[in-house]
């Protein structure tokens, strides 16, 4: 089945400590995104990718940090930068980033600060 | 830079009835796309439905219809007959298709959806 695979659904990291969620998609899709959720509230834009090998920062990306070396993958880091890391964190794909085309969602992972 | 306006945070509708949601965004491209997507207590994102900044009919998927007003910026979500399975978070989106920063993709801050029986 095609799609998109966020993992780990559920991840705890310690206060200082870098963490990599992991997005794959089997799409083909040019376009990848990452977005962070917080309770109640909207998706906001971490960083985006138009191509492989290319990314821009989105409207929250400090403390982010992304790799797009290969076309189905688009790791995000939460390094010990981010001062407020707990959230929901969406990955999300299209066709192309030229076209106005829906984008898909994976099931997104958790990330909780102990 | 592009934005989405939701200005209701949450909407009760009875079942069966219609409902409307709203979106209004600002941008200065002439080429962009906007989306809606549900968001049930689950977490998925659902697509529902689309409107090319270029098309000049409304949206329509199933009960769901896309009321676009081009001059005014605004690209409500009318929802027909509710039902209960209605019951979710809906985010509004726009899609920067060209210029710099294309391929963006910004979403609103959601509208809370309660459908009653």
């Amino acid at each position: 089945d095609g799609g998109i695979t966020q993992s780990p659904k559920y991840l705890f990291r310690k206060e200082g400590q870098n963490v990599t969620l992991s997005c794959e998609q089997n799409l083909n899709h040019d376009a990848m995104y990452w977005y962070r959720q917080d309770p109640g509230q909207g998706l906001r834009l971490i960083y985006y990718s138009q191509i492989v090998n290319d990314f821009q920062k989105g409207d929250i990306a400090e403390g982010y940090s992304v790799s797009r070396e290969k076309k189905e993958s688009f790791p995000l880091t939460v390094t010990s930068a981010q001062k407020n890391p707990t959230a929901f964190y969406l990955c999300a794909s299209s066709i192309t980033p030229y076209m106005n085309t829906e984008a898909f969602f994976g099931q997104g992972t958790r990330l909780t600060v102990v | 830079a592009q934005k989405i306006t939701q200005t209701q945070p949450g909407m009760f509708v009875q079942e069966k009835e219609a409902v409307t949601l709203d979106c209004t965004y600002d941008t200065s491209d002439p080429s962009y796309g906007l989306f809606w997507y549900k968001q049930p207590s689950s977490g998925e994102m659902i697509f529902l439905i689309y409107q090319g900044s270029y098309d000049q009919q409304n949206a329509t998927e199933g009960r769901y219809s896309l009321n676009f007003q081009k001059a005014r910026k605004s690209a409500n979500l009318v929802i027909s007959a509710s039902q209960l399975g209605d019951s979710a978070m809906y985010f509004c989106a726009i899609h920067k298709a060209g210029g710099t920063s294309y391929g963006k993709l910004t979403f609103g801050q959601g509208t809370i959806l309660t459908v009653h029986p």
